[in-house]
């Protein structure tokens, strides 16, 4: 069974530092792209970042773009999410979901960042 | 960017009626469509993938279909456990996109 469990969340001030991570099984985590989702309170879904199944390709939304840095561990079937400069904005759940030609096929329970002083 | 213009925001039907979301593509995505579904408090879950194709456990009566830039899911006789809202998402080319959401009540 696929589990893709998330961690790292909590509140954070504006301006400060935060590490996602995503705990993968159930699958071989190093045949497949990763991806960040978020959904703010109340609001819709957001891609975030992708990153391909070796960290050759990596793409950011323009809302994080130098801010955050998607990264991946095999070895330890872990995808991270660092988030640097946080805002008041970037206050959502955030969600790993595992890509593939269906589309995001397996999602985590997601984990919630709050950016507020 | 692609935009994904999905339409209506919210809806109430009733027990056993049919309903459909439409999803528009700004730019050709081809089939690379696929719809969610999300009950309060989950994560979404795939229903619809490749414009077309049911997932494996979604019940028959959800289906998909595409008339050129036009990406419809259809629920057929809808049931109570159906709501929820209902996204689409390109993963044509990034940045990959999502509709807005549509949500479904039972009326």
């Amino acid at each position: 069974e696929v589990q893709l469990v998330e961690s790292g969340g909590g509140l954070v001030q504006p301006g400060r530092s935060l590490k996602l991570s995503c705990l993968a099984s159930g699958f071989t985590f190093s045949n497949y792209g990763m991806n960040w989702i978020r959904q703010a309170p109340g609001k819709g879904l957001e891609w975030v970042a992708s990153i391909s199944s070796s960290s050759s390709y990596i793409y950011y939304a323009d809302t994080v773009k130098g801010r955050f840095t998607i990264s991946r561990d095999n070895a330890k079937n872990t995808l991270y999410l660092q988030m640097t400069s946080l805002r008041s904005e970037d206050t959502a759940l955030y969600y790993c979901a595992l890509i593939t030609t269906k589309g995001f096929a397996y999602w985590g329970q997601g984990t919630l960042v709050t950016v507020s002083s | 960017d692609i935009q994904m213009t999905q339409s209506p925001s919210s809806i109430s039907v009733s027990l056993g009626d049919r309903f459909t979301i439409t999803c528009r593509a700004s730019q050709d995505i081809g089939n690379y469509l696929s719809w969610y579904q999300q009950k309060p408090e989950k994560s979404p879950k795939l229903m619809i993938y490749r414009a077309t194709n049911l997932e494996d456990g979604v019940p028959s009566r959800f289906s998909g279909s595409r008339s050129g830039s036009d990406y419809s899911l259809t629920i057929n006789s809808l049931e109570s456990e159906d709501t929820g809202i209902y996204f689409c998402l390109q993963h044509k080319q990034y940045p990959l996109t999502f509709g807005s959401g549509t949500k479904l009540e039972i009326k």
